[in-house]
């Protein structure tokens, strides 16, 4: 079945410094979004991108979608506590929509 | 933006009991409202999508019978769990689609935190 998986799975970082995490699809999505989820709290979403290469920023962060559109990835620059949380991206195979295994971020003042 | 509420927000419950949980889009009007399941540290699994007016579609694995799904309006969609047991506790979230088309954003509900004893 489809997968869509995310590196790392749980990321520690110091406040202040960058936060990376991956997302690799095994099929081709129509889309990518991503979305934030807040221990204890439900998704809320960030952002989507639908182009090849697509590249959109929000503040300190910046979403990419891959140029065979396999692939995306979140970058947050100088995380700040408010940061914590675990962040999904998502993506549609055709009307199907899945959910990525998510990235725990943890901010260590 | 658009909100979801869902009701309640956590419920205790016997085995054996049923137990309905309501999703409500307060602003805008969803023909389709999702229902996911969350277990903890994990991500949300999908497990149906609820169409205004016409049967919901379950995925893989999903028994039909235990969840019923109802989509009796544009702004109300319930799940309940018929006969819950110890391994039906979970997080339960739902969500709306603002619009018709399948890459419409999703909104969340804050989640149902249902613990069966």
């Amino acid at each position: 079945g489809q997968q869509v998986m995310q590196i790392p799975q749980y990321q520690h970082v110091q406040e202040g410094e960058d936060f990376t995490t991956y997302c690799n699809s095994s099929t081709t999505l129509s889309n990518i979004q991503w979305y934030k989820q807040r221990p204890g709290g439900h998704p809320v979403f960030l952002i989507q991108l639908v182009k090849s290469g697509e590249v959109k920023k929000q503040k300190r962060l910046t979403f990419q979608f891959g140029e065979a559109k396999k692939n995306s990835s979140l970058h947050i620059t100088a995380t700040q506590t408010t940061d914590v949380g675990t962040y999904f991206c998502a993506g549609h195979f055709g009307n199907q929509f899945y959910f990525g295994t998510g990235t725990s971020l943890t901010v260590i003042p | 933006g658009a909100v979801v509420s869902q009701h309640p927000s956590w419920v205790i419950c016997k085995s054996g009991t049923s137990v309905k949980i309501e999703c409500r889009s307060l602003d805008f009007q969803a023909t389709t409202m999702f229902w996911y399941r969350q277990f903890p540290k994990q991500s949300l699994m999908l497990m149906a999508t609820s169409n205004e007016g016409s049967k919901a579609t379950y995925e893989q694995g999903v028994e039909k019978d235990k969840f019923l799904i109802n989509h009796a309006s544009l702004t109300l969609s319930t799940l309940t769990v018929t006969s819950a047991h110890p391994e039906d506790s979970s997080f339960y979230i739902c969500s709306a689609r603002d619009g018709l088309t399948p890459t419409d954003t999703q909104y969340f509900g804050p989640g149902t935190r249902l613990t069966v004893l």
